[in-house]
């Protein structure tokens, strides 16, 4: 199973806003509310950011939403921030019973 | 505090074989479905095993499937994963993953990583 479709790169100014999107399937991202969203620091583990599409963990700045429309998620950082800058990753649950995750976007605040 | 401690990384051989271990504390270990999560060098992650809390329901990637194996001791709060069969390709820092409290069974997320093992095969 290929990997969830994310572009390489996004980049903005601090204060604004940027869009992730996570291209999936009706085997993943379709058929299934169980859509996380991770970020990741260089050398650092991943951070678990969204779950359930939309919902954030304690202590997640409100500034991080997701949503989904058909087989496409996304994940959109409102009010950039210097410390933002890392690398995303979207996650599926799927009809497999596995789970699948994008290749990675690279956040850039210029 | 939940924490997740891997071992057992290093320098392998090709068709090798080598074993990582987790040791979990912090949390009801064997409650919890516990998941292992693989970042080749410079790529993005991969999914790789998943393995119940009473040691059933084990899933692997298509990648990883007849060369892996999942397992886990509740009584030492630890989980493992046997890596057999080793290719070039199965160079990667491997994560030992839980899911957040009220998700023990699943493995839809991951909330908690570990530091990581580097698995290098060449």
């Amino acid at each position: 199973q290929s990997a969830l479709t994310q572009p390489a790169s996004v980049s903005g100014s601090p204060g604004q806003s940027i869009t992730i999107s996570c291209t999936g399937t009706s085997s993943d991202i379709g058929d299934y509310n169980y859509v996380s969203w991770y970020q990741q620091h260089p050398g650092k583990a991943p951070k678990f950011i969204i779950y359930d599409v939309d919902n954030r963990p304690s202590g997640v700045p409100a500034r991080f939403s997701g949503s989904k429309s058909g087989n496409m998620a996304s994940l959109t950082i409102s009010g950039l921030q210097a410390e933002d800058e890392a690398i995303y990753f979207c996650c599926s649950y799927t009809s497999r019973s596995t789970v699948i995750f994008g290749g990675g976007t690279t956040v850039t605040v210029l | 505090e939940v924490q997740l401690v891997e071992s057992g990384g290093g320098l392998v051989q090709p068709g090798g074989s080598l074993r990582l271990s987790c040791a979990a504390s912090g949390f009801i270990f064997n409650t919890y479905a516990m998941s292992w999560v693989r970042q080749a060098p410079g790529r993005g992650l991969e999914w790789v095993s998943s393995i119940g809390g009473r040691g059933d329901d084990i899933k692997y990637a298509d990648s990883v499937k007849g060369r892996f194996t999942i397992s886990r001791d509740n009584s030492m709060k630890t989980q493992y994963l046997q890596m057999s069969g080793l290719r070039v390709e199965d160079t990667a820092v491997y994560y030992c993953v839980k899911p957040p409290q009220g998700w023990e069974p699943t493995i839809y997320y991951f909330e908690s990583w570990g530091p990581g093992a580097l698995v290098t095969v060449s």
